[in-house]
């Protein structure tokens, strides 16, 4: 069975700093990783995702993720925050390869960004 | 293109009454979601359609919630009777195929509040 952790409900930084927003899962098989952002009163939007290619993934708007298997890890980052990036962003994962396969959403981390 | 269409975006209604939400997906999308997000929590699925076939409606609480897909484009959930614990936003999303590593793109979301 597969389950995600997002390690902070909420993190805070300065406009221009760097951003990591921390997940953590744990899958059965091969794993599909998402990161999901919600901006408020607007539907969630992928950001970007891993299905088993390149460990490292870009996304839009800046933000990467890199699969750590050996630490089952999918942190996102962004070298430099801007204050468009304050929302709620959910890491998502689903097995390849599982028959019980579910989509589960972490509860969420809220990215604050002070001017 | 347009994208994932819910109405109505806010529901207001008092307990045991029934409720219902549509949603009209992108077009082309052979897969349709529901969710459930309670406040500060992430997204939790109720149902998933492939065309009109409910392929796992096991977190969905069959005593009082019921969802249909005619035609395999349009859905509609519905709730009857509902809760003062039904209060929360209900999500549509909708996917190119059925696979889970597909992107999945939402709608705004109703939100719903019994009282």
């Amino acid at each position: 069975a597969q389950s995600v952790t997002q390690l902070d409900s909420h993190v805070s930084v300065s406009e221009g700093t760097p951003v990591l927003l921390r997940c953590n899962y744990s899958s059965s098989y091969s794993p599909s990783l998402f990161w999901y952002v919600q901006h408020p009163n607007k539907g969630l939007q992928l950001l970007l995702k891993y299905t088993s290619a390149a460990t490292l993934v870009k996304g839009i708007n800046g933000f990467e993720a890199e699969f750590k298997k050996s630490e089952t890890s999918f942190h996102l980052t962004k070298p430099s925050a801007h204050m468009s990036d304050a929302a709620e962003y959910f890491c998502v994962v689903s097995d390849l390869k599982s028959s019980a396969s579910k989509i589960i959403f972490g509860s969420g981390t809220r990215l604050s960004i002070r001017p | 293109e347009a994208g994932v269409v819910q109405s109505p975006r806010y529901k207001i209604i008092e307990k045991k009454q029934p409720v219902a939400f549509w949603c009209n997906p992108i077009s082309g999308h052979n897969t349709l979601y529901w969710y459930l997000q309670n406040l500060g929590q992430g997204p939790e699925l109720l149902i998933r359609y492939e065309n009109e076939e409910a392929v796992d409606d096991s977190q969905l609480p069959k005593d009082r919630f019921s969802a249909e897909r005619l035609k395999g484009v349009d859905s509609t959930l519905k709730i009857q009777p509902a809760e003062l614990g039904d209060s929360a936003v209900y999500l549509c999303a909708s996917s190119l195929g059925g696979r889970l590593q597909e992107t999945q793109y939402f709608g705004p979301g109703t939100r719903l509040l019994v009282l």
